[in-house]
């Protein structure tokens, strides 16, 4: 199986600042990553898919980029309504794998 | 747009047969271009996937080795919904169990419709 691994677990964060999330595959995926967010009590949320597309209707804000194994999720400037849990997913073969997640909290 | 209403029981005993049921409206449980996947998450295995079942002239099925020889996803077309059974659970089970959709092809495998999610506690 393919092993996902974020970095950082916790990211202490204000509003408006700059956030950067690393998510490392064990083997090379190409470019199919995925990125969601997650709010206590929600299934996951869609952001970014093919490590650089954003979902409709997710704001421009958020960013991803990489290839192989080494991927980024990028919010330009950190707002309210992003403080929550974000997880990376490799869908490049089978059995799908995620990352252990990054919880963004206020600082 | 794309629903998945999920349904069953939030406690089950050990070595009993935990059942859930995903309800889809907006797309069809026999889509050729659509796997339909049960998903889930807890604090000591984070989000794990446990298997799918999709539709390609027949049925096929995929599940994690994980949990192989305990788990059927079964689709029911005359209700467009399918099923999780996982069998013979213990407290290890426990986890918030959630379904969701993914496309076929390599290019669309990531999740884009989930349910709500079930909190399932194994217990005596």
């Amino acid at each position: 199986d393919i092993q996902m691994t974020q970095s950082p677990s916790t990211l202490s964060a204000s509003v408006g600042d700059r956030v950067t999330i690393t998510c490392r595959a064990s083997q090379s995926i190409s470019s199919w990553l995925a990125w969601y967010q997650q709010k206590p009590g929600k299934a996951p949320k869609l952001l970014i898919y093919e490590a650089s597309s954003l979902e409709s209707g997710v704001p421009s804000r958020f960013s991803g980029s990489g290839s192989g194994t080494e991927f980024t999720l990028t919010i330009s400037s950190l707002q309210p309504d992003d403080f929550a849990s974000y997880y990376c997913q490799q869908y490049n073969e089978y059995p799908l794998t995620f990352g252990g997640g990054t919880k963004v909290e206020i600082k | 747009q794309v629903q998945l209403q999920q349904s069953g029981p939030g406690l089950v005993k050990p070595s009993q047969t935990l059942s859930l049921t995903c309800a889809i409206s907006g797309d069809s449980v026999s889509s050729n271009s659509a796997a339909w996947n049960w998903i889930r998450q807890s604090p000591s295995r984070g989000l794990e996937w446990l298997g799918r079942t999709y539709y390609r002239s027949k049925w096929y099925n995929d599940y994690a080795v994980s949990v192989k020889s305990r788990i059927t996803i079964n689709p029911d077309t005359s209700k467009n919904q399918f099923s999780l059974q996982l069998n013979s659970v213990t407290p290890e089970d426990t986890a918030v169990y959630f379904c969701a959709r993914v496309g076929t092809t390599v290019t669309t495998r990531y999740f884009d419709y989930w349910g709500q999610g079930t909190l399932v506690t194994v217990s005596s």
